[in-house]
């Protein structure tokens, strides 16, 4: 079945990084746009970018620029999601999202707990 | 950038009472429109897309309506398991609302 599976928790120092996997299985992974989405604690959800796994070209949300990257490994059906010089306001549960041909998020990874914490 | 605003941001009814969630946007959107349902310690569940299509396996009880900035999420009567956020999300920019919160009253 059409799946996305996560990586686990983190738990990292202020000013440090992060990187977050998200294996997809059980369709064509170059065809589907994937987001990522971050929740943190109690809050809502936001938005924070998209990657083309097919040709890896990237769109970010302005106020991560500069300190996200997401790549894909088309071999293993992978999107990663990095991001740096973590603050204690990173601390959120991270999704990977597909994006359906219907241009709405269909399938989402199971989340990925991030803690940024000295 | 397009802001969706979600109202109200708590809703309080009892199971078979029929639920009327609200989300406007800060210019138009077309039918360009997403609903999402979240269950605590779940990912979000897609609902509805383009304003008024359900998604896969979602039940007849919910419903999408509107176009342009204004837009409902309308379930008609709701069973135990609708107790959950919603949030609208629109796809110029991706952006979501800021979501209502569906409790039991």
């Amino acid at each position: 079945q059409v799946q996305l599976v996560q990586s686990g928790a983190e738990v990292k120092k202020p000013g440090a990084s992060v990187k977050v996997s998200c294996k997809a299985s059980g369709y064509t992974f170059t065809s589907y746009y994937m987001h990522w989405v971050r929740q943190a604690p109690g809050q809502g959800l936001e938005w924070m970018g998209i990657i083309n796994p097919s040709g890896g070209s990237t769109s970010y949300a302005q106020k991560l620029q500069g300190r996200v990257t997401m790549t894909r490994d088309t071999s293993t059906s992978t999107v990663y999601m990095e991001l740096s010089s973590l603050r204690s306001e990173d601390t959120a549960v991270y999704y990977c999202a597909r994006e359906a041909m219907i241009e709405a998020f269909d399938i989402w990874g199971q989340g990925t707990m991030v803690t940024v914490s000295s | 950038e397009i802001v969706l605003t979600q109202s109200p941001a708590t809703l309080s009814l009892s199971p078979g009472e029929r639920a009327t969630l609200s989300c406007r946007a800060s210019q138009s959107v077309s039918s360009y429109l997403a609903w999402y349902q979240q269950k605590p310690g779940q990912a979000p569940r897609l609902l509805i897309y383009d304003a008024s299509n359900r998604a896969t396996g979602i039940p007849a009880r919910f419903s999408g309506s509107g176009s342009g900035t204004d837009f409902t999420l309308t379930i008609s009567s709701l069973e135990p398991e609708d107790f959950a956020v919603y949030y609208c999300q629109q796809r110029s920019n991706w952006l979501f609302g800021q979501g209502t919160k569906l409790e039991i009253k």
